[in-house]
């Protein structure tokens, strides 16, 4: 079965670039009803959706980070990468990476997330 | 719209029955997915679309949608069930994930 494992530094100085990767394991990332996810949850608080990345490059961003966000993707080492630019104590969060699933049910297509990662919390001190 | 609005917290006897709610206008053109997330863990989806199951989940939990509110209904709750519930569904434009604020359920 497909699992997600995040990997990067969980301390992160203010103004610098976050920057976590994760690793595909157990399947392929090459499917065009998948894209490659980066969601995170501030301590206490509820999930927010960051971004995606489709296998051949197509993204999408939340309105509220695309100025400071990049996702990329090595499909050669079923890996995909989050950048996220000057950052500040507010973006102190665990971050998981999830495949969203694209579905069509009923006439409407839809999305899920499944499997998550564990996640990793990133820390910027204030 | 681009929000999906939760009740914060809701509370159920053992053994009852919970509606969870999740209102929003996109849910009027797209499905919603249910997450369920215990202190300290990934969450891990638990129905999406119509009322789907993924392998694991047990048949206690299903789901619903009327115009712009979906549910997720647990019919005899477990203990094991007491957790943070989270929507989450594509926004009004089609081009964004949203989630919900995120329901506490708390089994007495």
């Amino acid at each position: 079965q497909v699992q997600l494992q995040e990997s990067g530094p969980g301390l992160v100085k203010p103004s610098e670039t976050l920057s976590l990767t994760c690793t595909v394991s157990g399947g392929s990332v090459n499917s065009d009803d998948y894209y490659w996810s980066w969601i995170r949850q501030p301590p206490g608080k509820g999930l927010e959706w960051i971004g995606y990345i489709s296998y051949s490059g197509n993204t999408k961003y939340s309105p509220s980070l695309q100025n400071r966000v990049t996702i990329s993707i090595d499909t050669s080492r079923k890996q995909f990468s989050l950048s996220l630019t000057s950052v500040t104590a507010a973006d102190t969060a665990v971050y998981y990476c999830a495949r969203d699933v694209e579905y069509y049910e009923s006439g409407i297509y839809s999305d899920y997330f499944d499997p998550w990662g564990q996640g990793t919390l990133v820390t910027v001190p204030s | 719209s681009s929000e999906l609005t939760q009740d914060p917290a809701v509370s159920v006897a053992l053994g009852q029955t919970v509606r969870i709610t999740c209102l929003g206008d996109s849910l009027r053109s797209y499905y919603v997915s249910w997450y369920q997330q215990k202190p300290g863990q990934a969450p891990i989806l638990v129905i999406y679309g119509k009322s789907n199951r993924p392998s694991g989940i047990p048949d206690r939990f299903s789901g619903s949608t009327s115009g712009n509110t979906a549910s997720l209904t647990i019919t005899g709750a477990q203990a094991e069930d007491e957790a943070d519930y989270y929507c989450n569904s594509r926004d009004s434009t089609g081009d964004h994930l949203i989630f919900g604020g995120g329901t506490k359920l708390t089994v007495l």
